[in-house]
């Protein structure tokens, strides 16, 4: 149980293009869910928790207006890196818990974005 | 924000001995995680230790934490060459619900 896919798991796209990344738990009902970057070699960064049906919570220096984040419904979240930059090139990474203050998140395995 | 540091960065084994990785973190915590990363794949879940619990055993896995000291353990018993990964610990704040990751430790375990 307690299934979190992503897709894409790799995307390669062009500089002022928009890409969109879809998380769905699969088993179970996310209240909420969080967004982290990575990379290469690094830990995982925090950029957003969204809990459905209510806008998402950034973190410091990350930029809403750039990476947008939608969670319309109980297992599926959206994260949308809007005119994307070579700078943007990540590894992003979605998780999900069923409850606000549950102790264990489940994570994704991941979408790798390359921008061009 | 990341609060946890960890040591060693790398770690390089023979398949059979055990290793050990340190996690070190601030503030005081609610829980503290261990999580396991291949590469380029999402984050494997190991345990959960409680702020009020000392020790805690799953499998040839054994966690320790010292909240005087604000420092964790991980021990992976009898290593295999499948253990090969990144292992991150992450720590969850007293009135929060946010994962803070360490750096992580890479694991090579050689056959």
């Amino acid at each position: 149980g307690a299934v979190v896919s992503q897709h894409p798991s790799r995307v390669i796209c062009k500089s002022g293009t928009s890409v969109k990344i879809e998380c769905r738990s699969l088993d179970f009902q996310a209240t909420t869910m969080f967004w982290y970057r990575q990379f290469p070699k690094q830990s995982l960064m925090l950029m957003a928790t969204s809990n459905e049906g209510s806008k998402a919570t950034y973190e410091q220096g990350v930029e809403k207006d750039k990476f947008l984040i939608n969670h319309a419904s109980l297992t599926l979240s959206t994260l949308t890196v809007t005119s994307a930059h070579p700078e943007d090139s990540s590894f992003y990474i979605c998780s999900a818990s069923g409850t606000v203050n549950t102790d264990t998140q489940y994570f994704g395995p991941g979408t790798r974005l390359t921008v061009l | 924000s990341q609060q946890g540091e960890e040591d060693p960065q790398a770690l390089s084994i023979q398949e059979g001995e055990n290793a050990t990785m340190n996690c070190s973190y601030k503030t005081s915590i609610n829980n503290l995680q261990w999580y396991r990363q291949n590469s380029g794949r999402g984050l494997v879940h190991l345990i959960l230790i409680r702020s009020n619990e000392r020790e805690k055993h799953s499998g040839r896995l054994r966690v320790t934490l010292d909240t005087s000291k604000k420092s964790s353990s991980l021990l992976i018993t009898a290593s295999r060459a499948a253990d090969t990964a990144s292992y991150f610990c992450a720590t969850v704040g007293v009135n929060d619900y946010k994962l803070s990751f360490g750096a992580g430790t890479t694991v090579t375990v050689r056959a």
